[in-house]
């Protein structure tokens, strides 16, 4: 099973709303991984959680804050949001978070989120 | 730094035929992996492939190959028996032991009955 799931699909929110996207998985692995990818682009990395931990955060501005929990569920919480983040905003575990030999990464369906 | 280019941004094959989407990478560590994602429409991210860089032999999973030249740092995917819903954006990606996933720009294809 290399499933990897995400709530909502779909999420429309204002400039003032306070919003969080959640990503689940059940494989047992230890690093989980927020992308957001606009249209016709490759995804890009936000962030990387390895053992629960911050591991890796690429200059993300503030109005996105991520959280883990546990080592099953990764959150993105949203606050203050301009239009232009309006993008696809994906999900992804893997294994062990490092180079090794079942480091693959495995991705969500995404929620579609648009900022009005 | 790593960078993965993706050169044809659309192709288009006849369903049954063959095609093969072209990816080239640089890097300089030693210990990498290279990668094939297909996204369709419906924008889930699938795996398609995946090849350890210290593994001459290439990787095949059903109607889907690759040829890795690593001298060359070529990596091109080969779908066999193309399908209607193989059409899809592929992307190909590499990662090293940064633990960050590097994408290439993507080719669209799209596959005609």
């Amino acid at each position: 099973d290399t499933e990897v799931t995400q709530t909502p699909k779909h999420l429309v929110m204002g400039m003032t709303n306070k919003k969080s996207l959640k990503c689940e998985q059940h494989m047992g692995h230890r690093a989980m991984y927020w992308y957001k990818q606009k249209a016709k682009k490759p995804p890009e990395l936000m962030f990387v959680y390895s053992y629960e931990k911050l591991s890796i955060n690429e200059s993300v501005p503030s109005r996105f804050s991520p959280e883990c929990p546990n080592s099953s569920l990764l959150n993105l919480h949203l606050h203050a949001l301009q239009p232009e983040d309006s993008a696809l905003y994906l999900c992804a575990s893997s294994e062990e978070g490092a180079v090794s030999s079942t480091d693959t990464q495995y991705f969500g369906p995404g929620t579609r989120l648009t900022v009005l | 730094a790593q960078t993965v280019t993706q050169s044809q941004p659309e192709m288009s094959v006849q369903e049954a035929e063959t095609v093969t989407l072209s990816c080239t990478y640089d890097t300089s560590e030693s210990n990498y992996y290279l990668f094939w994602y297909k996204q369709p429409p419906s924008r889930q991210m699938i795996l398609v492939i995946r090849q350890e860089a210290y593994k001459q032999q290439n990787a095949t999973e059903n109607r889907f190959s690759v040829n890795f030249q690593k001298a060359a740092k070529s990596f091109s995917l080969k779908i066999s028996d193309s399908q209607l819903g193989d059409t899809a954006m592929y992307f190909c990606a590499s990662l090293t032991n940064t633990d960050k996933l590097i994408f290439g720009t993507g080719t669209r294809l799209q596959v005609f009955p």
